[in-house]
């Protein structure tokens, strides 16, 4: 058990609806990051906040959006959602930021689209 | 951009047989290099890291040393076991500042039988 917590653990919607999914970091760490895992991207870094503001961006979809909350819970949020979409997205934590910083991964919420 | 190569997969292997698994990278500047490990239903887990040339990361069993001049971060184990089954990722860090983001290799499924 890493120490992160991600809720739900599976997710089934329709296209076009919008959806949260919700990640509390281990305690202590101030970063938070989300990435997505699909079968035809692989695994593929979405964005990082650290101690509630962004602070980088990969390949974020304009649909998509997140924030974390003064108790550094952080949230992703998928609007318009299309049957692509559908993925496990991971949350991880670390308690530096920087090159050498060691991320720690929840179990995943499982998105499935239909 | 930055990127890593993983070796092609799935890979077989029997019990007690030796383990090589190639990563190379490609990254501007000096990237920390980490290896992560998926279990069936779970999510990633640190199985080690290195952060600068010629570091050796070392966990389980597992090693893998950080070659600059190859740009190479092979992970290797003398003798496997059922349990190691899983699928594992190269994944290297940011290089600049505050940047923590992972780069994943697409990752290799490890079997190994009885």
């Amino acid at each position: 058990d890493s120490g992160v917590t991600q809720t739900p653990k599976h997710l089934i919607t329709a296209t076009g609806q919008r959806v949260t999914l919700r990640c509390s970091p281990r305690s202590g760490d101030l970063s938070v990051y989300w990435y997505q895992q699909s079968l035809d991207q692989g695994l593929q870094f979405l964005i990082q906040y650290y101690n509630g503001e962004e602070r980088a961006k990969g390949n974020i979809l304009e649909r998509f959006s997140a924030q974390q909350f003064p108790d550094l819970h952080s949230e992703l949020n998928l609007s318009s959602l299309e049957l692509g979409d559908s993925a496990l997205y991971f949350c991880a934590s670390s308690v530096v930021v920087g090159p050498g910083a060691e991320q720690y991964f929840g179990p995943g919420t499982r998105l499935t689209v239909t | 951009g930055d990127s890593v190569t993983q070796m092609e997969g799935p890979v077989t292997l029997s019990e007690e047989a030796f383990l090589t698994i190639n990563c190379t990278y490609t990254a501007t500047g000096y990237p920390s290099l980490f290896w992560y490990v998926q279990y069936p239903g779970e999510g990633l887990q640190l199985l080690l890291k290195a952060t600068k040339a010629d570091d050796k990361g070392s966990n389980k069993g597992f090693e893998a040393t950080y070659r600059k001049e190859t740009t190479s971060f092979h992970l290797e184990k003398g003798s496997v076991q059922v349990s190691d089954s899983a699928v594992y990722f190269c994944a290297l860090g940011g290089t600049t500042g505050a940047n923590s983001k992972l780069t994943f290799g697409k990752g290799i499924t490890l079997s190994v039988r009885p």
